[in-house]
């Protein structure tokens, strides 16, 4: 079985400062997973994945994560925020053989000027 | 290049009235997938097709039905409406061969009075 936990429901940041989204997962298999975007009434965007490459992923607008597999973890930073960085993030894990989701209840991002 | 498509964007419905929600995709994957998003839950899986011709439930089918109409779409039926399937609803994509992205359409949203 696997499951998802964002550890934060919102996170307030200024412009400029860094941005971390806490995730922790449980899976029964080697994992695969991915961090989704979603600003206001839009679906989701990937932002990044991991497939048991590389432990450091870098995805799309200056996002990073790292799976750390000892702390089931795979936190989602940002060195300096933009205010189009405003959004919900949806950490996501799969253990599935053909690509079933899981998804955390969402972090929602505020970025004050 | 669409992506995916749903539509309507938007609706309104009477409790027990029946509706389809259509989603087509443009990218010749085989799964294709229905969510509904309530808030802080992230998304839940309602039905998923692996590939043509195949439909499987997923975490929340009760109320629904779908039907897998051909490669590129993917419907989704409330036959009898109720209050609690006040949700948007994401129909989304991928290709086969494990884990792999999702791609989202922008959703529907929907109200039953």
């Amino acid at each position: 079985a696997q499951s998802v936990t964002q550890l934060d429901s919102h996170v307030s940041v200024s412009e400029g400062t860094p941005v971390l989204l806490r995730c922790n997962y449980s899976s029964s298999y080697s994992p695969s997973l991915f961090w989704y975007v979603q600003h206001p009434n839009k679906g989701l965007q990937l932002l990044l994945k991991y497939t048991s490459a590389a432990t450091l992923v870098k995805g799309i607008n200056g996002f990073e994560a790292e799976f750390k597999k000892s702390e089931t973890s795979f936190h989602l930073t940002k060195p300096s925020a933009h205010m189009s960085d405003a959004a919900e993030y949806f950490c996501v894990v799969s253990d599935d053989s053909w690509g079933k989701l899981q998804f955390g209840a969402g972090t929602q991002v505020v970025v004050t000027p | 290049n669409a992506g995916v498509t749903q539509t309507p964007k938007f609706q309104v419905l009477k409790t027990g009235q029946s509706m389809t929600l259509q989603c087509a995709q443009d990218m010749n994957h085989n799964s294709m997938y229905w969510y509904r998003q309530d808030p802080g839950m992230g998304l839940r899986l309602i039905y998923y097709s692996a590939s043509e011709g195949t439909t499987d439930k997923g975490e929340v089918p009760n109320g629904y039905n779908v039907s897998r109409l051909n490669k590129r779409e993917f419907s989704l039926r409330l036959e009898s409406a109720a209050p609690s399937q006040t949700s948007v609803y994401f129909c989304a994509s991928s290709g086969t061969g494990g884990p792999r992205a999702q791609h989202f359409g922008d959703g529907t949203r929907l109200s039953i009075l």
